[in-house]
């Protein structure tokens, strides 16, 4: 089956401007990640959203990050008035109920240049 | 909170050799420890996992194995293969609750013909 998608794939905008990254989960998947990954490093925890809410948002960095997730499937991310910092590769999983010690499946994650 | 640690971050061997990466981490309540691989443009995927109720796991000729009072686990290859040159990464989750996972910064192994 279709696993999890991220659009776009590649995303550049200037310092200051307002982007959105989209993330599609596997079909059924009640759980939903973001993770932030810099270049050279693992994957940091941004949000757990579990349905439609917010169950852990202690990952993001500030307040400039937000992240939605309405219908309970796709969830988007918003970063308002980007830096150079925010630089990095965007990446979403998923899990079939949010339980712990489940696997999460990735997406291909959107990378982010801010320029 | 939960820290883990990677060594080495680096690796090289000849195909068919074996590979060893190896990971600590802190929080004595973590009880799942997954392993992914990531190629150049791609995102994690999962390679192997193992729970805190068992210390060894084998999957062909991946294994993993775990040591919860040294609190450290590791990844086992053998005969390597070219493609398996990629990023290694592994994680852990203390959260029973659901599993937001903590990530060591990651080792790339290059496989040599």
């Amino acid at each position: 089956g279709a696993g999890v998608s991220q659009t776009p794939s590649n995303k550049v905008t200037e310092k200051g401007k307002y982007v959105e990254l989209r993330c599609d989960p596997i079909s059924g998947h009640t759980a939903l990640y973001w993770y932030r990954q810099s270049l050279g490093q693992g994957p940091e925890f941004l949000i757990y959203f579990q349905g439609t809410g917010a169950a852990d948002d202690s990952g993001l960095p500030n307040d400039r990050f937000f992240a939605v997730r309405p219908e309970g499937s796709v969830s988007t991310l918003k970063i308002q008035r980007t830096e150079r910092g925010d630089s990095a590769v965007y990446l979403c999983a998923s899990s079939p109920g949010g339980g712990g010690r489940e696997t999460q499946y990735f997406g291909p994650g959107t990378r982010l240049l801010v320029l | 909170g939960e820290n883990v640690e990677q060594h080495p971050s680096t690796l090289s061997v000849q195909e068919g050799d074996s590979a060893v990466i190896k990971c600590t981490y802190s929080d004595s309540a973590s009880n799942y420890f997954p392993w992914y691989k990531q190629e150049l443009g791609k995102g994690p995927q999962l390679i192997i996992d193992i729970r805190s109720n068992v210390g060894e796991k084998k999957d062909q000729r991946i294994a993993v194995t775990l040591n919860k009072t040294a609190k450290h686990f590791s990844l086992h290859i053998t005969e390597t293969q070219p493609e398996d040159s990629a990023v290694y990464f592994c994680a852990a989750t203390s959260n029973s609750g659901y599993s937001t996972l903590t990530f060591g910064k990651g080792t790339m192994l290059l496989v040599s013909p």
